[in-house]
């Protein structure tokens, strides 16, 4: 089954304290990001990657880092968290990201205490 | 103000009412995406648009460039239909920018 996986699904953790966020996806896409969804303030582009190795900055990059090392995989890294980071996560993916459907992650729920 | 709004925030009605949700943005885009959020959170891609129009089922999608607006149409609503629903626009080739969605719920 085509899909986007992230893990773990709920998470409460303290300030400071590192944790990563894992994705996969198994449709041998080129593109993938990572949102955040926070109320009132609805869905925002944190990083993004074309491809293997390429990765750019979206809209709210700050306090987070990404790789791509691998095409399947994009975790999402969080050197020291802090309670602003506290949201609903979602990673998605997309064939080759130019204006194509993105298929989206079951979500991350984050509380940073 | 927001690049991508939409209206209305909270829509109710009765099923089987015809329900439209609109999508006003002010950036020059590429493509626009219509999404639903199901109350559990997951969210699934419902239409890719860069031009004209689309249907699927009971749904269909219209998007005019000229105006920037984009309508999200749902025929004979169920109750299975309420969802929050999310207009997103593709602000260069992979840069996409989410509306604050709209929350529909549809009555026995």
């Amino acid at each position: 089954e085509a899909q986007v996986t992230q893990n773990p699904r709920y998470l409460i953790t303290v300030t400071g304290k590192k944790l990563t966020v894992t994705c996969s996806q198994n449709m041998n896409h080129e593109y993938m990001s990572w949102y955040r969804q926070d109320p009132g303030l609805g869905l925002r582009q944190i990083y993004y990657s074309m491809n293997v190795e390429v990765t750019d900055k979206g809209d709210v990059p700050e306090g987070y880092k990404v790789s791509r090392k691998e095409k399947r995989n994009f975790p999402l890294i969080l050197e020291s968290p802090s309670p602003n980071q506290t949201s609903l996560y979602f990673c998605a993916s997309s064939l080759n990201g130019n204006q194509e459907t993105q298929y989206f992650g079951p979500g991350t729920r984050l509380l940073v205490l | 103000k927001n690049e991508v709004e939409q209206s209305p925030q909270n829509l109710t009605a009765q099923e089987g009412e015809f329900i439209t949700i609109n999508c006003s943005y002010s950036v020059g885009i590429s493509a626009l995406h219509w999404l639903q959020q199901h109350p559990g959170g997951g969210i699934v891609s419902l239409f890719m648009l860069s031009s004209g129009k689309k249907k699927h089922g009971r749904l269909i999608a219209t998007i005019n460039i000229q105006e920037k607006h984009s309508s999200l149409h749902i025929t004979a609503s169920h109750p299975r239909d309420s969802a929050v629903y999310i207009c997103a626009v593709y602000r260069g080739a992979q840069k996409l920018v989410f509306g604050q969605g709209t929350r529909l719920t549809i009555n026995p």
